[in-house]
């Protein structure tokens, strides 16, 4: 079964400065989508990025990017130039194709991001 | 404009009664889904539906009853067999991407149900 792992709860960062966070997952599957959603103080559930697992260039969106480590099972976030309005939970998701025209995803257990001015 | 509605936004009930959440949308997309958030997880998945009249269950289904009688609506019942119901529960929809296998999901805002 596939399981996703973000390993850091909390984290902060100043405004204006970079943040990493993790995520490492667990599949059998060789092709597969992987994403992270940003959920701020509302939890209206915003995708921020996604990654297809054949390309190997790594996805960007502007300040946000990942680094894609197919081998490793590693899938971490990068935001640059940090914003107070990115404070939020972040979470990894891995796209399980289930038949026909859906998918599930799975979830892991979320980092909480603050930014500070 | 297109989008999912969720409704009400929070939600109050007794132990012991059924309560139905409203998930809509005008996105004519085809699958549509239901998640629940509990603190400190992620989101897990309930029932799903790729069509009309056809839904199944997903990993937590347990005390919990959907249908889909129009492409539309996919509305969930929390039912009073539901051992812990008080959570945040959250509408998803999807639409086919050609041969893709790939669909992605769009989130309505979410129910926040409190038992009481």
């Amino acid at each position: 079964a596939q399981t996703v792992t973000q390993s850091q709860p909390e984290m902060s960062v100043q405004e204006a400065e970079t943040v990493t966070l993790s995520c490492t997952y667990d599949t059998s599957e060789n092709n597969y989508y992987l994403f992270w959603y940003k959920q701020p103080p509302s939890r209206q559930m915003i995708l921020v990025i996604r990654q297809e697992a054949y390309k190997q260039q790594n996805a960007t969106e502007n300040r946000f990017s990942v680094n894609f480590q197919k081998a490793a099972k590693s899938f971490s976030l990068k935001i640059s130039d940090s914003q107070l309005g990115d404070t939020a939970m972040y979470f990894c998701a891995f796209m399980k194709y289930l038949g026909g025209a859906t998918n599930k995803l799975i979830f892991g257990t979320g980092t909480l991001l603050a930014v500070q001015p | 404009d297109g989008g999912i509605t969720q409704s009400p936004k929070y939600l109050f009930r007794k132990e012991g009664q059924n309560v139905t959440l409203s998930c809509e949308q005008n996105l004519n997309h085809d699958a549509m889904y239901w998640y629940r958030q509990d603190p400190g997880q992620g989101l897990r998945l309930i029932y799903y539906s790729q069509i009309v009249n056809d839904f199944q269950k997903g990993d937590i289904a347990e005390g919990y009853s959907v249908s889909r009688e129009k492409k539309e609506s996919f509305p969930l019942t929390v039912t009073s067999a539901q051992k812990n119901p008080t959570a945040f529960y959250l509408c998803a929809s999807s639409i086919r991407s050609g041969a893709s296998s790939y669909n992605e999901q769009f989130f309505g805002p979410g129910t926040r149900l409190t038992v009481l």
